[in-house]
């Protein structure tokens, strides 16, 4: 069963600056995906960013970016130029499993943008 | 296009009783996962449909059953609810069931139990 830990239950973040969301995972998977969401307070799930386990090169998505080192199993997210917009819990999330691709969810980083 | 919905937003249920939550799934996806988000905590996956079948289950009993139907929408079914099932449930819709497929969520229904 794979595990995930993001050691930060809470973070916050001045609007503009730069903050760094970590995680770690365990699998025992060579080839899977993963995926940082985020959940407003309004509750819908909304897809980030993703990465190939396979690709060396960290995906980017406008501000949203990750750095993936698989060796050590970590996938941390970094969100430039935080908006007000960008408060929210954030999930990180391999998603992986032998027929039935399931996300495995950490229990998430509360962050903060303060104006 | 639209997205994943979900009915109904909340609901509430005594002990014991049973419940029904619904999923539409986004346009030409035919894949649905239902998570379960209590309190607090990450969503916990409960079981994924794919083309009508049950294609994987999570560790939970078999009081939660799902169905899914020909247009892909989805139902996921608890008898003899306990108050642990207190939690937000979340569907979540792909284009496929292999691990290529992002997956797509809608709002989630609110479930209390008292």
């Amino acid at each position: 069963a794979q595990t995930v830990t993001q050691s930060q239950p809470e973070m916050s973040v001045q609007e503009a600056e730069t903050v760094t969301l970590s995680c770690t995972y365990d699998t025992s998977e060579s080839n899977y995906y993963l995926f940082w969401y985020k959940q407003p307070p309004s509750r819908q799930m909304i897809l980030v960013i993703r990465q190939e386990a396979y690709k060396q090169q960290n995906a980017t998505e406008n501000r949203f970016s990750v750095n993936f080192q698989k060796a050590a199993k970590s996938f941390s997210l970094k969100i430039s130029d935080s908006q007000l917009g960008d408060t929210a819990m954030y999930f990180c999330a391999p998603l992986s499993g032998a027929g039935s691709y399931q996300l495995t969810f950490g229990k998430g980083t509360k962050l903060s943008v303060i104006p | 296009e639209t997205g994943v919905t979900q009915s109904p937003t909340h609901l509430i249920k005594t002990r014991g009783q049973q419940v029904t939550l619904r999923c539409s799934s986004q346009s030409g996806h035919n894949t649905v996962s239902w998570y379960q988000q209590a309190l607090g905590q990450g969503p916990q996956f409960i079981f994924q449909y794919y083309r009508e079948e049950e294609n994987g289950r999570g560790n939970f009993p078999p009081r939660f059953s799902g169905l899914q139907f020909p247009n892909y929408s989805s139902e996921l079914n608890v008898n003899a609810l306990e108050l642990d099932d207190s939690a937000l449930y979340l569907c979540a819709s792909s284009l496929g069931a292999g691990s290529s497929y992002e997956q797509y969520f809608g709002p989630g229904t609110r479930l209390t139990v008292t």
